[in-house]
Order: structure tokens, then sequence, then C-alpha cells
């Protein structure tokens, strides 16, 4: 009963690296997201996903990229880290029933940018 | 203004102690609406969707009020086991996209 995992959960980079968060659901979920929470700002939403092969951007887009390549699946990438990065990453997935959304989120990952 | 506003709080109440929270929303065409809870460094989770007849589920009783645009968040009986960051969460736009609210934190004492 995974519901949905997000690796790593833990990763400290350095200015400049790049990295790939992985968040994998096994809900057979179409819509997916990645959001940041940072102190103060709540959850923003990067970018998300309706379905296979989609992606859109979100509130805070900059500096990220997306790829839905397999339903379970939404990677989010940072090509460039840069210190404002550092943040706490939720994936999440949802699904419509009844016209109504209800998402489960992932345990979060840490990322530290120094 | 913020799309969905809270009081961060902290709501500091004593164990058994009614406590209400409230939150307001920017965008009239919003669709639903959410409380999420948030323990300190774990991910939200669903508390209860909110109708707009008003819903009950155990102690907690959300309310929606759309002429006014804002939502309530009633616990009774609080427990020490209440004590998180609650979530006001609203969508609208379609793309079943969410806007969250940066949360009121609560603090149940013996």
């Amino acid at each position: 009963n995974a519901g949905v995992t997000q690796t790593p959960k833990f990763r400290v980079l350095k200015t400049g690296q790049s990295m790939t968060l992985l968040c994998a659901q096994d809900m057979n979920h179409e819509y997916m997201y990645w959001y940041r929470q940072d102190p103060g700002m709540g959850l923003r939403l990067i970018h998300y996903s309706v379905g296979e092969g989609t992606t859109a951007k979100g509130e805070v887009p900059d500096g990220y990229n997306v790829s839905r390549l397999k339903k379970q699946n939404f990677l989010l990438g940072l090509e460039s880290a840069a210190p404002s990065q550092t943040s706490v990453y939720f994936c999440a997935s949802s699904y419509n029933q009844g016209g109504r959304n209800t998402i489960y989120f992932g345990e979060g990952s840490w990322l530290t940018v120094v | 203004r913020k799309e969905v506003e809270q009081d961060p709080g902290p709501f500091n109440v004593p164990e058994g102690a009614t406590v209400a929270f409230n939150c307001t929303y920017s965008n009239s065409a919003s669709q639903s609406f959410f409380w999420y809870r948030q323990d300190c460094r774990k991910e939200p989770k669903l508390l209860m969707s909110v109708y707009s007849s008003g819903n009950e589920d155990g102690r907690f009783t959300a309310q929606l009020n759309r002429a006014s645009q804002y939502i309530s968040l009633l616990i009774r009986d609080s427990k020490l086991s209440d004590s998180a960051t609650y979530l006001c969460v609203v969508e609208a736009g379609g793309g079943n996209k969410l806007t969250f609210g940066t949360g009121t934190q609560l603090k149940v004492e013996l």
C-alpha cells in the first residue's frame, strides 16, 4: 500500500549542480503535482500534469523542469540549483470523483542548496 | 491579496476547549474546498471536504459561506493529538489545481 513515494528524502546540493526528484504513485491517478513548501509561504505549485505525456506550469515554475513519460511517474528536475531552491518538496497525485478532487501527498523531499 | 488567507496563529488552547479557524478565498469561481492537517515535518493529509450545506465528522465541523467567501473549521473537545497545522485548501480554475493557505497552527495543552 505504497501510495505516493518520493526519492530521495534528503539531499544536499552545491550551487549549480543538477538533480532529479522522482515521484511514483501506484493508485492509477491521472493528475500529479509538485509543490514546494517554505516557512510562511505555504505550499506553492511548481508544475503539474493532467495525464501521461502532459505537463503544465504552476505558480513558481522557474528553475524547474518536469516530465511525465509514464502515468505513474512524475519527475522534477533542477537544472542549476540555487540557494533559493532550498525547500521541502512534496509530490502529490489525485483523482476526481463526483466533481471533487482528492489529493494524496508523498512524504516530502528535503533539499538544501549550499 | 493572497488567493487563500488564514490566520497563522498559533492558537494555544487547553484540552477540551472548542476552537474555530477561519479562511477566506479571493476567487469567487472556486469550486471545491477542503481542510488538510499537517503535522510537523510530515505531509499534508486530508481532514475533511467542505460542502455548501456544512458537514460534520465527529468533533470536527466545516462550514462554507460562498457569499462572503470564507470557510471555517470548528474543533470541539480538543485533544492533545489535535495539535498540528490546519491548511485551508481551495480548488478553482480547472486542471484540478489546489491552492493552499499558509496554515493555522494549533497547540492543545494540558
